[in-house]
């Protein structure tokens, strides 16, 4: 089966300050696509950052950043200058291929952050 | 403005009946999906649809169905054959039933059975 892990189920960071997720996860494509989705206590899953496989270059969205290691098979978050608003359970997701020929989203446990003023 | 609106925000419903949860889009987006969230879990999908009058299982399937007679609408039954179904319920939608497209989601629906 296919799988997304995320090892660490709480963090916490002081404001300011920089902090890193962990996500590594388990596919056979070649291919494929991973995301940062953010769930804030509201509960609405919002997309942090999307990584397409056969880019190398790492994607960045103003404060957050990606460390993707395609051979290793990781896709760590970085948030910097850390902000109040951060504090979220922030879930890693992969790229599946049904046998049916669609594609769907698998999800990590989700990491619990939470940042201290 | 364009999104996703569950509805209800709570619902509340005793052992032993079906009840159904509400999926509107108005993203003219072709696919949905649903989703379960327990507690320490990641997301879990129930059924998901790439085209109307289509819907396939996800890994969870059981105990739910699903129909989608209108892009717009995706609702999601909890029939009594389902054995835990108190949750967090979310639905989703994105351009294509592929991973390179975001998927959108709704505020959830928390659902509790007694």
């Amino acid at each position: 089966a296919q799988t997304v892990t995320q090892s660490q189920p709480e963090m916490s960071v002081q404001e300011a300050e920089t902090v890193t997720l962990s996500c590594t996860y388990d596919t056979s494509e070649s291919n494929y696509y991973l995301f940062w989705y953010k769930q804030p206590p509201s509960r609405q899953m919002i997309l942090v950052i999307r990584q397409e496989a056969y880019k190398q270059q790492n994607a960045t969205e103003n404060r957050f950043s990606v460390n993707f290691q395609k051979a290793a098979k990781s896709f760590s978050l970085k948030i910097s200058d850390s902000q109040l608003g951060d504090t979220a359970m922030y879930f890693c997701a992969s790229f599946l291929q049904t046998q049916g020929g669609s594609e769907k989203l698998v999800f990590g446990k989700g990491t619990k952050l939470t940042v201290n003023p | 403005d364009g999104g996703i609106t569950q509805s209800p925000k709570y619902l509340f419903r005793k052992e032993g009946q079906n009840v159904t949860l509400s999926c509107e889009q108005n993203l003219n987006h072709d696919a949905m999906y649903w989703y379960r969230q327990d507690p320490g879990q990641g997301l879990r999908l129930i059924y998901y649809s790439q085209i109307v009058n289509d819907f396939q299982k996800g890994d969870i399937a059981e105990g739910y169905s699903v129909s989608r007679e209108k892009k717009e609408s995706f609702p999601l039954t909890v029939t009594s054959a389902q054995k835990n179904p108190t949750a967090f319920y979310l639905c989703a939608s994105s351009t294509v039933a592929d991973a390179a497209y975001e998927q959108y989601f709704g505020p959830g629906t928390r659902l509790t059975v007694t």
